[in-house]
């Protein structure tokens, strides 16, 4: 079956640490994954996408994600969090016709 | 370009009710998806309308109904509404390509439900 999983319900980390949430995937053909982040109570915003090609994928926000197919895993980094990244962050992969989401990640920044 | 739009924003009901959400494609599309996002959860799937005929359906009851109209804009209708049913439901939009695997969709601010 498809699905997602990811893992942490929350992270906390300090203002300018390094941030990388995690996401892992069951999908039985070429996957195509996606990042988003919703504020509270805000829609969902694309952070980034793979579709196919180099592994390394950049976003907006300075965030970036590395698609690891041995691993089935599809992990979020930013090299320094800012305070206004905190929010929730969904990993989806893409089905026949429908997106799988995970559960979330809600991410605390502490000043 | 104009995006995905729903409405409305926001929408208060009682239990037993009903209720319709609309959404307006992105320029140029012509399927929509509607999905649910309960409070701590991610999006839930409910169902896919092309060519104003349900594609494709989650795993949710037949009180949950949806139509298509031919300028591709769509309504989600929820009948007999319950508590559990308050939720953020979110429209997204995309353009069936004959033979392409995946079709990218894009997504609108959602309609907060609220059900007393």
């Amino acid at each position: 079956a498809q699905s997602v999983t990811q893992p942490d319900i929350h992270i906390t980390v300090s203002e300018g640490a390094s941030l990388e949430l995690r996401c892992n995937y069951s999908y039985g053909a070429t996957p195509y994954l996606f990042w988003y982040v919703q504020s509270p109570g805000q829609g969902l915003q694309l952070l980034l996408k793979y579709f196919s090609g180099d592994t390394l994928v950049q976003g907006i926000k300075g965030f970036e994600a590395e698609f690891k197919r041995s691993q089935s895993s599809f992990n979020l980094r930013k090299p320094s969090v800012h305070w206004s990244d905190a929010a929730e962050y969904f990993c989806a992969v893409s089905g026949t016709y429908k997106y799988i989401f995970g559960t979330g990640t809600r991410l605390k920044v502490l000043a | 370009d104009a995006g995905v739009t729903q409405s409305p924003t926001h929408l208060i009901k009682t239990r037993g009710q009903q209720v319709t959400l609309r959404c307006s494609p992105k320029s140029g599309h012509d399927t929509v998806s509607w999905y649910q996002q309960a409070l701590g959860q991610g999006p839930q799937f409910i169902f896919q309308y092309y060519e104003e005929e349900e594609r494709q359906r989650g795993n949710f009851p037949d009180r949950f109904s949806g139509h298509q109209f031919p300028n591709y804009s769509s309504e989600l209708n929820v009948n007999a509404l319950l508590l559990g049913d308050s939720a953020l439901y979110l429209c997204a939009s995309s353009l069936d390509l004959a033979g392409v695997s995946y079709n990218e969709q894009f997504f609108g601010p959602g309609t907060r439900l609220t059900v007393l």
